[in-house]
């Protein structure tokens, strides 16, 4: 069974910072892309980041670029969202997320953890 | 970045319905597009990928199609516990850009 177990979120005021790990099972941790999605309170979901299976390849949301840095450790079997310079629109529930397929084309979130919550405010 | 929005924001439906839920990209993605669901204070799940597959353990009554700028999820027979909402997402590059949400409320 696929798990993906988020950790590290809390109250952080603005220009603090706080690390977010994902802790998976289940699967083969290490062939797999993964990726950090967030939804504000009572909003959409926003893709943040995604780290390739190698960490060859890592992309932002421009939202967070230059701010946040996503990395991982595949002997551990983690992932992590290092945020910086944090902001009150950085509010909200990160979600770690399993990328199955290619990085462009048929790609697709298929397993999501079930969120840690990071509130940014004063 | 590739805007996609969804239409509409919500719906009012009942059990047994047919709903079919729009998400129109801004430029052409080919079939590179997802459904997933999501319930209050739930993590998202899966529905539909590249356009028209349905994911493993989904039931039948939901289908995708589309392709290019515009996509359908269709949900055949509605059951209570259909009653979510319902987001697209592009794969045709990054950053990979969501649509705002449909609601499915019953009616």
């Amino acid at each position: 069974e696929v798990r993906l177990v988020e950790s590290g979120g809390g109250l952080v005021k603005p220009g603090g910072s706080l690390r977010l790990s994902c802790a998976a099972s289940g699967f083969t941790f290490s062939s797999y892309t993964m990726n950090w999605v967030r939804q504000a309170p009572g909003k959409g979901l926003e893709w943040v980041s995604s780290i390739s299976s190698s960490s060859s390849s890592i992309y932002y949301a421009d939202s967070v670029k230059g701010r946040f840095t996503i990395s991982r450790d595949n002997a551990e079997n983690s992932v992590y969202l290092q945020m910086n310079s944090l902001r009150d629109e950085d509010t909200g529930v990160y979600f770690c997320a399993k990328w199955m397929g290619p990085a462009t084309g048929t790609g697709r979130i298929d397993y999501w953890g079930q969120g840690t919550k990071v509130t940014v405010s004063s | 970045d590739i805007k996609m929005t969804q239409s509409p924001s919500s719906l009012s439906a009942s059990v047994g319905d047919r709903v079919t839920i729009t998400c129109r990209a801004s430029q052409n993605i080919n079939i590179y597009l997802s459904w997933y669901q999501q319930k209050p204070g739930k993590a998202p799940n899966l529905l539909i990928h590249a356009a028209s597959r349905v994911q493993s353990g989904v039931p039948s009554r939901f289908s995708g199609s589309g392709s290019g700028t515009d996509f359908t999820l269709t949900i055949n027979s509605l059951q209570t516990e259909d009653f979510a909402t319902y987001f697209c997402q592009q794969s045709y590059n990054t950053p990979y850009t969501f649509g705002q949400g449909t609601k499915l409320e019953i009616k």
